[in-house]
């Protein structure tokens, strides 16, 4: 499976909107998008997943860039308890992920 | 509906000794996957279980290191002979098809003194 790049950490405040890019230059035309997060000492949490057009779900929603080479999460208004690693993932098929090391989101008070 | 059921949660085996971790999926779930998760760093795919069949152990490492999924009961992760370097979290998912929603375990924190 293709491999992402994502920022190792980002910010953002309480009640905000938070952006999470990805970049998937090398995605091939049936890899999907997935999204993972991975709370503190638990195991990872699906998001949401899309293949081209944007998705939204009461999560989150996902942006596809129109070439497909990167994405970004959505989360509306971040709250403390999104505080995670969020994981941008590719893959034909099947749940064989290559996790990397995602973004670690912190959310400030 | 219960998630996935995970146990034990924690693991400390002596080097050498053998390792179990059990997984029960998800209800309606017929789909497995064992990762690993090394300390600072992210999961590592190890297997995929269906019902009785192993369908993709590209990520096993070749010795040492088994897992099935019976007819009946939880799908194990055997790890023979442990190791320092096997001491990791491993998570278990499930999904009801390869390609639906993967619902993730809370792992199993094995140690190896």
């Amino acid at each position: 499976d293709a491999k992402t790049t994502q920022p190792n950490s980002m910010e953002s405040n309480e009640e905000e909107p938070v952006h999470l890019p990805c970049n998937h230059s090398t995605i091939s035309g049936t890899d999907y998008i997935h999204w993972y997060r991975q709370l503190p000492s638990q195991g990872p949490e699906y998001v949401i997943h899309g293949l081209t057009s944007n998705v939204n779900n009461r999560m989150a929603s996902l942006a596809i860039a129109e070439d497909r080479k990167s994405s970004t999460l959505i989360l509306h208004r971040a709250t403390l308890r999104d505080a995670a690693v969020y994981y941008c993932i590719l893959a034909n098929t099947g749940n064989q992920f290559y996790f990397g090391t995602g973004t670690s989101l912190t959310v400030i008070p | 509906n219960a998630g996935v059921m995970q146990n034990p949660r924690h693991l400390v085996r002596r080097r050498g000794q053998e390792a179990r971790l059990r997984c029960s999926p998800m209800k309606g779930h017929s789909h497995v996957y064992w990762y690993r998760q090394l300390p600072e760093e992210g999961l590592k795919f190890m297997v995929y279980l269906q019902k009785e069949n192993i369908i993709d152990e590209s990520g096993m490492p070749k010795e040492r290191f088994s897992a099935e999924f019976p007819k009946e009961g939880p799908s194990i992760l055997r790890i023979q002979q442990v190791v320092r370097g096997d001491s990791a979290a491993y998570f278990c998912a499930s999904s009801t098809d390869r390609d639906t929603e993967a619902f993730f375990g809370q792992g199993t924190r094995l140690t190896v003194v």
